[in-house]
């Protein structure tokens, strides 16, 4: 039962260049949230999309957006990238309803921008 | 609103004794509370979860935690520290139901000495 995939794992960008991180959910969930994990911190929810929409958003700018798409995957954008953009990005899965009974966390992808 | 609290920014122990990790959390709802672990490099790892079932949830490589709603409290204990406990510590809090984003605390650094 495959888990939470992202890609790329690592990834380096010049300041005021875009970005497009993706994720496919664990098996036979619904939901997809993103979270970026700086250096030292606890993750910060980002946003969250659920049948195509974005249902959440935290304290981040509209610089962040995301899609999901019919299969649940789902990426996130960045765009003007900062220096203060380089982070470790996180991808979880669950079921709408069910966030309860835990999220499925993927390993990241580690974005450095120079 | 949400948020957690972790007391203790780093715990060292030795091998062989008890760890206790310490969690408060504020909610307006009746929360979910979750510990993941997080190794370096690596995505988090469900520990445990608590859902407004037993107050005394048990988890995944020995570790188990108290709801204490009295305290606002979920510590984070295990009676014998392993080598391969070294890691970051997150406790999160979330809701119940619906969209539910997870607020994660600042984490806590464990060592385990030989």
């Amino acid at each position: 039962d495959a888990g939470v995939t992202q890609s790329p794992t690592h990834l380096i960008k010049t300041r005021g260049q875009q970005v497009t991180l993706r994720c496919s959910p664990k098996s036979g969930h619904d939901t997809v949230s993103w979270y970026q994990q700086a250096l030292g911190q606890g993750p910060q929810f980002i946003f969250q999309y659920y049948e195509e929409e974005e249902r959440q958003r935290g304290n981040f700018p509209d610089r962040f957006s995301g899609h999901q798409f019919p299969n649940y995957s789902s990426e996130l954008n960045v765009n003007a990238l900062l220096l203060g953009d380089s982070a470790l990005y996180l991808c979880a899965s669950s079921l709408v309803g069910r966030a309860n009974y835990g999220y499925t966390f993927g390993s990241g992808t580690r974005l450095t921008v120079v | 609103a949400q948020s957690v609290t972790q007391l203790d920014s780093h715990v060292s122990v030795s091998e062989g004794t008890p760890v206790l990790l310490r969690c408060n959390y504020s909610s307006s709802y009746s929360p979910s509370l979750f510990w993941y672990v997080q190794h370096p490099n690596k995505g988090l790892q469900l520990l445990l979860k608590y859902t407004s079932a037993a107050t005394l949830v048990k988890g995944i490589n020995g570790f188990e935690a108290e709801f204490k709603k009295s305290e606002t409290s979920f510590h984070l204990t295990k009676p014998s520290a392993h080598m391969s406990d070294a890691a970051e510590y997150f406790c999160v809090v979330g809701r119940s139901g619906g969209y539910n984003k997870l607020i994660f605390g600042a984490g806590t650094r464990l060592a385990v000495h030989p």
